[in-house]
């Protein structure tokens, strides 16, 4: 079993629609969560972290976290074409490593 | 602004060569990482470190080994490059994680091609 899980995608929305990406994580010390976004030849980019249980807003997007069920989502509502990346799960486990998942690809269409 | 400057953007090495890839960042972290990316695999943690001379292996060091003499600069080092080790290279770098928040902040990649 792979330390982070994403769906590959692509994830297709149009153009306003809430975009939901999802994670999963297998361990259990995990201390905190991130999603990075990534366009096409670009190094990742934080959009959000978050640590306690519940949800957490910033914008158009919205991170949860159910430590119980080892799950983490991130919704982007009022999804934009310049949304279009990829969005990649990280989870910083006990002892300082960094996870990241393979990511999910999400098109936002006009 | 927080600056993680990996020395290459391109690289192209022949089978056995030894490579070299550096690693620099100005935000004082303890932490610094590599990782390779690949088409439908996403990163994979190579290597990372949280203090100078300290490494711990990530999930697929093999093949791969790093050096950490000062803590601004973390090197990642192929000892015999072969033709499987084609790929984006990530350097990245954070704080350590006495707060919740230990964002890691990446480099520019470097994309290296072994022929």
């Amino acid at each position: 079993q792979k330390e982070v899980e994403q769906n590959s995608g692509p994830l297709s929305v149009p153009e306003g629609a809430i975009a939901s990406l999802n994670c999963t994580y297998s361990d259990r010390g995990s201390q905190s969560f991130f999603w990075y976004r990534q366009y096409s030849g670009k190094s990742p980019e934080l959009i959000m972290f978050i640590y306690s249980n519940g949800d957490k807003e910033d914008g158009r997007f919205t991170a949860q976290l159910n430590k119980a069920s080892q799950y983490v989502s991130l919704l982007i509502r009022d999804s934009q074409p310049s949304d279009s990346a990829t969005y990649l799960c990280a989870v910083r486990e006990y002892g300082n490593k960094l996870v990241f998942g393979a990511g999910t690809i999400l098109r936002v269409k006009s | 602004d927080v600056k993680v400057t990996q020395s290459s953007r391109y690289l192209v090495k022949r089978t056995g060569e030894k490579v070299f890839l550096e690693c620099v960042q100005d935000m004082d972290h303890e932490n610094m990482f590599w990782y390779r990316q690949d088409p439908g695999l996403g990163l994979r943690l190579i290597y990372f470190s949280y203090d100078v001379k300290m490494k711990e292996k990530g999930d697929i060091p093999e093949g791969y080994s790093v050096s950490r003499e000062k803590k601004e600069r973390f090197s990642l080092i192929l000892e015999s490059a072969s033709t499987n080790q084609t790929s984006m290279y990530l350097c990245a770098s954070s704080f350590l994680p006495w707060g919740a928040n230990t964002e890691a902040f990446f480099g520019q990649g470097t994309r290296l091609t072994v022929v």
